[in-house]
């Protein structure tokens, strides 16, 4: 089945840099990519997705990259902001079915 | 606005007390979705339903059961909860195979 890694576990970051949050996954046939951020006690959102056929994307401050040779894809935040504070989540979807695989998450802290 | 909504939002009950949480969608999606989620950890699927046709995850415990009456609800029954089976129980739909999951907010259970 497929597996994903994510890293770093916790990330702390001063208001207005950047973050950058990686996963790998094992499964090429893998095709869609999503990201969740999930704030505490909240439900996970989706925040950006990418599919397989596109190597970035972008809405405002919020971008995927995505390597399928490598199998990894990435999220970059820019400016980031207080409100960015969250835990994010990877994941990995297979073609043939239904299931997302997520990674461990990321849990993000934008220090004002 | 509500498109998954899940009742009730905190349920507690007692250990080998069977309880049932539900979930309804107004997005029409031929897909529902059972996850587990463990304080800071990912998402873990317990099973879905592609329109009447169940899917059970291999490691999902017998003591898990759901059921789909129509396309707009979804339940998750727990026969015989243990202490181990405190947690966030998140329902979440699809329009189709391969498509943005979109998530419930969630019921917390508390098993004393």
């Amino acid at each position: 089945g497929e597996n994903v890694e994510q890293h770093p576990s916790t990330l702390s970051v001063q208001e207005g840099d950047s973050a950058v949050i990686k996963c790998t996954y094992s499964d090429s046939a893998s095709n869609y990519f999503p990201w969740y951020k999930q704030e505490l006690g909240k439900r996970p959102q989706l925040i950006i997705d990418i599919r397989s056929n596109v190597g970035e994307k972008k809405d405002q401050r919020i971008a995927v990259t995505l390597n399928k040779t490598a199998k990894h894809f990435s999220l970059h935040i820019t400016e980031t902001q207080p409100e960015d504070s969250a835990v994010y989540f990877c994941a990995a979807l297979h073609n043939a079915g239904n299931m997302l695989t997520f990674g461990g998450g990321t849990r993000l802290m934008v220090k004002p | 606005d509500a498109m998954v909504i899940q009742n009730p939002r905190y349920q507690v009950t007692q250990f080998g007390k069977p309880v049932t949480l539900s979930c309804s969608q107004t997005l029409n999606h031929n897909v529902m979705y059972w996850y587990q989620q463990k304080s800071s950890q990912a998402p873990k699927l317990l099973f879905h339903y592609y329109d009447k046709d169940f899917n059970n995850e291999a490691d999902t415990p017998d003591n898990f059961q759901s059921r789909r009456p129509n396309t707009s609800f979804c339940f998750l029954d727990i026969r015989s909860p243990g202490l181990g089976d405190a947690a966030m129980y998140l329902c979440a739909t699809s329009r189709v195979r391969g498509y943005e999951q979109y998530f419930g907010p969630g019921t917390r259970l508390t098993v004393t």
